[in-house]
């Protein structure tokens, strides 16, 4: 099993340009979710799924969408980047257990992005 | 909005030293709390996690200590190795139903390094 793979790793863009970040799982996990990271703040939460066809936003959504169109995939985009989105991108997965309860996230490598 | 607060941002210690990293919440409504280990270039991975209803877990070397009453919980690694070096982050989950399953609240990160 590959577990969770993010593409691209690395990418360059000009302020204004739009891209999507790709995650993928093979686990069957129910739960995806797209954080940034950033320098002593921690991850921070941008949107996450709690199944295909649903999203919800996080702490910090703002310039962001997501989809989850496959249970296996979770896209996030950037319509108009901005230098503020200058960061490294982790994508995690998590299984439910009976009632819903989610525990261990399973992160992806990331995708450090660059925003000039 | 529920917040974690974690120190020291940086710890160096010795090989075969006790490393000592310390968490903060200010929120009751967590019901799980996890460590995170993440090496350079690499995705978090869970190192260990506590549920509120016990003082203390130990797993090896590492070993995690929840005050209820104060909200606080630290993590403790014993005869640290050099390659313990990582960041380390402290996260609670939140309780609640509807969409909020298995969000994380983290906090902001320990950069540990232990010289040999």
């Amino acid at each position: 099993n590959a577990g969770v793979t993010q593409t691209p790793k690395f990418r360059v863009l000009k302020t204004g340009q739009s891209m999507t970040l790709l995650c993928a799982q093979d686990m069957n996990h129910e739960y995806m979710y797209w954080y940034r990271q950033d320098p002593g703040m921690g991850l921070r939460l941008i949107h996450y799924s709690v199944g295909e066809g649903t999203t919800a936003k996080g702490e910090v959504p703002d310039g962001y969408n997501v989809s989850r169109l496959k249970k296996q995939n979770f896209l996030l985009g950037l319509e108009s980047a901005a230098p503020s989105q200058t960061s490294v991108y982790f994508c995690a997965s998590s299984y439910a257990i009976g009632a819903k309860t989610a525990y261990e996230q399973y992160f992806g490598p990331g995708t450090r992005l660059t925003v000039t | 909005q529920q917040q974690v607060k974690q120190s020291p941002q940086s710890l160096i210690v010795q090989k075969g030293g006790i490393s000592i990293i310390n968490c903060a919440y200010e929120n009751t409504a967590f019901d799980y709390f996890p460590w995170y280990q993440q090496f350079p270039g690499k995705g978090p991975a869970l190192l260990i996690a506590i549920r509120p209803d016990v003082s203390e877990k130990k797993e090896g070397r590492f070993t995690i200590s929840f005050n209820k009453s104060a909200k606080q919980f630290s993590l403790h690694i014993m005869d640290s190795q050099p390659g313990d070096s990582a960041t380390y982050f402290c996260a609670a989950r939140g309780k609640g139903g509807g969409t909020s399953y298995g969000k994380l609240t983290f906090g902001q990160g320990t950069i540990l390094t232990v010289h040999p």
